[in-house]
């Protein structure tokens, strides 16, 4: 157990929706991570919040949105849902510095299936 | 362009057979390397970094080494709880992880 919360596990939704994925943090961790993993694609970086600030942007799309709350559990915002979203979206925390020990905690991720 | 690639794509070992997984690598300046593991249906687990050309690190069945251009993980006499997706990254200067596809491992008893 990484100690990093994601919800929900699996969602089915149709295109055109929007949804958001959730993701809690090990605790004491300020920097979380969001990754995208498609089979063609591999895992793919969107974006970094790190103590509630934005630190990285990947490759997200406009229609993608995140931010990290206060108590440092960060949401995901997925909208205007297309076929090619379907993918599994991974939280991961790190301690300050994580980017450069490359040690980051991942959650068990959040399977999203459009159809 | 920074880029990772893995070789190769699958391998299938029988048990106690060792056998070594590349990961190539092109990045404008490169702060680390680092392997993870990931089983299926989870997410990746972290496994190893490494920072300069040479260096080696080692955990139980797992030696993890570093040149230049490409990183090796090396699996001596595995078992099948050592199945798995490999996956090695790398973090350019001043930019965040860039993972590769991935080996997918197979051990069979």
């Amino acid at each position: 157990d990484s100690g990093v919360t994601q919800t929900p596990k699996h969602l089915i939704t149709a295109t055109g929706q929007r949804v958001t994925l959730r993701c809690s943090p090990r605790s004491g961790d300020l920097s979380v991570y969001w990754y995208q993993q498609s089979l063609d694609q591999g895992l793919q970086f969107l974006i970094q919040y790190y103590n509630g600030e934005e630190r990285a942007k990947g490759n997200i799309l406009e229609r993608f949105s995140a931010q990290q709350f206060p108590d440092l559990h960060s949401e995901l915002n997925l909208s205007s849902l297309e076929l090619g979203d379907s993918a599994l979206y991974f939280c991961a925390s790190s301690v300050e510095g994580g980017a450069n020990t490359g040690e980051l905690f991942f959650g068990e991720g959040s399977r999203l299936t459009v159809l | 362009e920074d880029q990772v690639t893995q070789s190769p794509e699958a391998l299938r070992l029988q048990e106690g057979e060792s056998s070594s997984l590349n990961c190539s690598y092109t990045v404008s300046g490169l702060r680390g390397l680092f392997w993870y593991r990931q089983d299926p249906g989870k997410g990746p687990e972290f496994l190893f970094t490494l920072y300069s050309a040479g260096e080696e690190k080692e955990k139980e069945r797992l030696k993890a080494t570093l040149t230049k251009k490409e990183s090796f993980l090396h699996i001596t006499a595995p078992k099948p709880e050592d199945s798995a997706t490999y996956l090695c990254a790398v973090a350019p200067r001043g930019q965040n992880f860039v993972f590769g596809p991935g080996t997918r491992l197979s051990v069979l008893p």
